[in-house]
């Protein structure tokens, strides 16, 4: 069975220093989502992506934060500088397609981040 | 504002006993609805979802989850736990292209 690729599972840094993550969708997949979660809480969304088009990245603190998606496959998401309350599971999702928010997300097992 | 409210945190059930996690929403329109869960340290799994038709409806691991628009609930039962479901369960709203989530209920499972 297809599944969303993501690494590296888990990462440690020092504040003010530069992370990035990566995802590689399921194939054929169009839509590809990044979402941060803090322990004991639901997934927030942070960006989402229609092939190498941003669809909404309202909820991504740009200062720090950016996303890409060149070739409309594969997706980096980095953070720099990291600051303390950066730690958290940063997890990756993918759709086939929008579809009104019927479509089904399929998560990668995610980068469990820690800032020290 | 659309919102989806899962009203405990934490639930504890022995093995073998039945299960029923809460989940309100709000939202406009005729909403689009899921559960996923969420085993430590691991992504989100779709258990089930529901758009429209038979208000019932059947998901994976024998869960099972019925949409009360009345209530405006979508609750997720199974009838007899297994301790392999001790998990994160989340319910979602789906909007405007995207999900509006839960904050999660931690199902412990006691033996």
């Amino acid at each position: 069975e297809a599944e969303v690729a993501q690494s590296p599972r888990y990462k440690i840094t020092e504040k003010s220093q530069a992370v990035a993550f990566w995802c590689d969708p399921i194939s054929g997949h169009a839509t590809l989502y990044w979402y941060r979660q803090i322990l004991g809480q639901g997934p927030e969304l942070l960006v989402q992506f229609q092939d190498e088009s941003v669809v909404d990245d309202s909820q991504l603190p740009k200062d720090r934060f950016s996303a890409e998606r060149l070739k409309g496959v594969d997706s980096t998401l980095k953070i720099q500088p990291a600051e303390l309350g950066d730690s958290a599971m940063y997890l990756c999702a993918s759709s086939l397609a929008l579809d009104r928010g019927k479509e089904t997300q399929y998560f990668g097992p995610g980068t469990r981040l820690l800032v020290l | 504002a659309q919102s989806v409210t899962q009203p405990d945190i934490h639930i504890t059930v022995s093995e073998g006993a039945s299960l029923e996690l809460r989940c309100n929403y709000s939202y406009g329109a005729t909403p689009y609805l899921f559960w996923y869960v969420q085993s430590p340290g691991q992504g989100l799994q779709l258990l089930l979802k529901y758009f429209s038709g038979d208000t019932l409806v059947q998901g994976i691991k024998g869960f099972e989850a019925e949409f009360k628009r009345s209530q405006s609930s979508f609750n997720l039962r199974k009838p007899s736990v297994h301790w392999s479901d001790a998990a994160e369960y989340f319910c979602a709203v789906g909007s405007n292209y995207q999900l509006i989530w839960g904050a999660g209920t931690k199902l412990i499972i006691k033996p």
